[in-house]
């Protein structure tokens, strides 16, 4: 059974800071894996998706990158801004496509 | 752009009750999904549905859930007898495929 684990729980960064945010799962036969953005009491914003076959994804001030072998991805965000603080969730696609997602990490970026 | 729509966005019923959560998909997707988020877990999977049945499921879903697609556009999650542990955010996604998921904003369900 896949499991997710994200790493940190949670981050607090003063405003411009550079971060990484940690995904690793547990089983590397995996589809594709997709980072999310969820504000409080909010549903889910998909950022970016990594299928299986590719490395590297990014958008804008977001970087995500895949390493099957070792089972980590990572989400890297320049430049943070105080829109950025919500909730970030990583979910793995396995083989019927469906998600398993981390518990995610919570991000407050401070002015 | 296209949006996953959900309603009500807060539903509250007492124990026992039946609920119909409904969504409506993005037109031209396929693949139609219902996941749930307990308060302060991890969003956890209930069940997909492709071509008028369901594909896939978890062992959350349980002879209480029923879905279904009514017409060409909903999308519905029946609970039948609610329980206090059916408390939870409850979120329909769709896809074209093997490709992202589109969530919905989630309707909220509080179980009394």
């Amino acid at each position: 059974k896949q499991e997710v684990t994200q790493i940190p729980a949670a981050l607090s960064v003063p405003e411009g800071e550079n971060l990484v945010l940690n995904c690793s799962f547990t089983d590397s036969a995996i589809y594709n894996l997709q980072w999310f953005r969820q504000d409080p009491g909010k549903g889910l914003t998909s950022l970016l998706l990594i299928q299986s076959s590719q490395r590297e994804q990014t958008s804008g001030r977001l970087n995500a990158s895949l390493d099957k072998s070792s089972g980590r991805s990572t989400l890297y965000i320049a430049a943070s801004q105080p829109g950025d603080s919500a909730t970030y969730l990583c979910a793995v696609g396995g083989g019927s496509y469906i998600p398993t997602f981390g518990r995610g990490t919570s991000l407050i970026v401070h002015p | 752009e296209p949006e996953v729509t959900q309603t009500p966005s807060h539903q509250v019923t007492q124990m026992g009750q039946e609920v119909i959560l409904r969504c409506v998909p993005i037109s031209n997707h396929l693949y139609f999904y219902w996941y749930r988020q307990i308060l302060g877990q991890k969003v956890e999977f209930l069940v997909s549905f492709y071509n008028n049945e369901i594909s896939e499921k978890s062992e959350i879903f349980d002879d209480q859930f029923s879905v279904e697609r009514p017409d060409g556009s909903n999308f519905t999650l029946k609970i039948r007898s609610t329980k206090l542990e059916d408390s939870a955010m409850y979120f329909c996604a769709s896809n074209l495929g093997p490709t992202e998921q589109y969530f919905g904003p989630g309707t909220r369900l509080t179980v009394t």
